[in-house]
């Protein structure tokens, strides 16, 4: 099993419509996780922490299952501005300071 | 602060020359971070550094690749020789983790091409 795995997508989506994906990590001993952005040819850029209790940040919203080891991200109201790729990160587990990233989930928003 | 600076931005080379990529990380970051990024692959973490100091290079793909860090404000990623399939866009990013990981800033990467 990969360390981090996330679905590539694409996922078209009208906008206005909500989306949502998943992004599962395989080390139960990774305690932190984190969505980036990353738009086309520039560099990643974190979006938000996911932290244990679930947070939301405007209209994203990020939750962790710690039981089926996956973290979700949720976008409401999506905005044609949302496309990009996004980047599920998590902490190595065995070494809490090396961030290991997923592949990515694209998303385009249709007008 | 300007951020994580990479140098070239792009780079366009023969197979068989030596590369050398630079990076800048920001300053009073304790963690630097060298991640390659290509379509098939992702963003693969190459090497990482705690106060130029390596922890970690199983990332790094064959002994073409070396990365150095020899002041807190500096590091390269050489490839010799380079090879077609080493083409991708580089990454530098650097952290803050005196309290723990709360974020990565990424530099804007080098292209590179080897032909």
């Amino acid at each position: 099993r990969k360390e981090v795995e996330q679905d590539p997508g694409p996922f078209n989506v009208p906008e206005g419509a909500t989306v949502a994906f998943n992004c599962t990590y395989s080390n139960s001993a990774s305690q932190s996780f984190f969505w980036y952005r990353q738009d086309c040819r520039k560099e990643p850029k974190l979006l938000m922490s996911v932290y244990s209790s679930g947070n939301e940040d405007g209209r994203f919203t990020a939750q962790l299952n710690r039981a089926s080891q996956y973290i979700s991200l949720l976008i409401r109201d999506s905005k044609l501005s949302d496309s990009a790729t996004y980047l599920c990160v998590v902490n190595d587990g065995n070494r809490d300071d090396k961030i290991i990233f997923g592949k990515g989930t694209r998303l385009h928003i249709l007008p | 602060d300007a951020g994580v600076i990479q140098s070239p931005r792009h780079e366009v080379t023969e197979m068989g020359q030596e590369v050398t990529l630079r990076c800048k990380p920001i300053s009073g970051h304790d963690y630097l971070f060298w991640y390659r990024q290509t379509m098939m692959r992702g963003l693969e973490l190459l090497i990482y550094f705690n106060n130029n100091v390596p922890i970690d290079d199983s990332g790094m793909p064959e002994d073409r690749f070396s990365a150095k860090m020899p002041n807190a404000s500096f590091s390269t990623l050489k490839i010799q020789p380079s090879e077609p399939r080493d083409s991708a866009v580089y990454f530098c990013a650097s952290s803050n983790q005196n309290t723990g990981f709360t974020e990565a800033f990424f530099g804007q990467g080098t292209r590179l091409t080897v032909v």
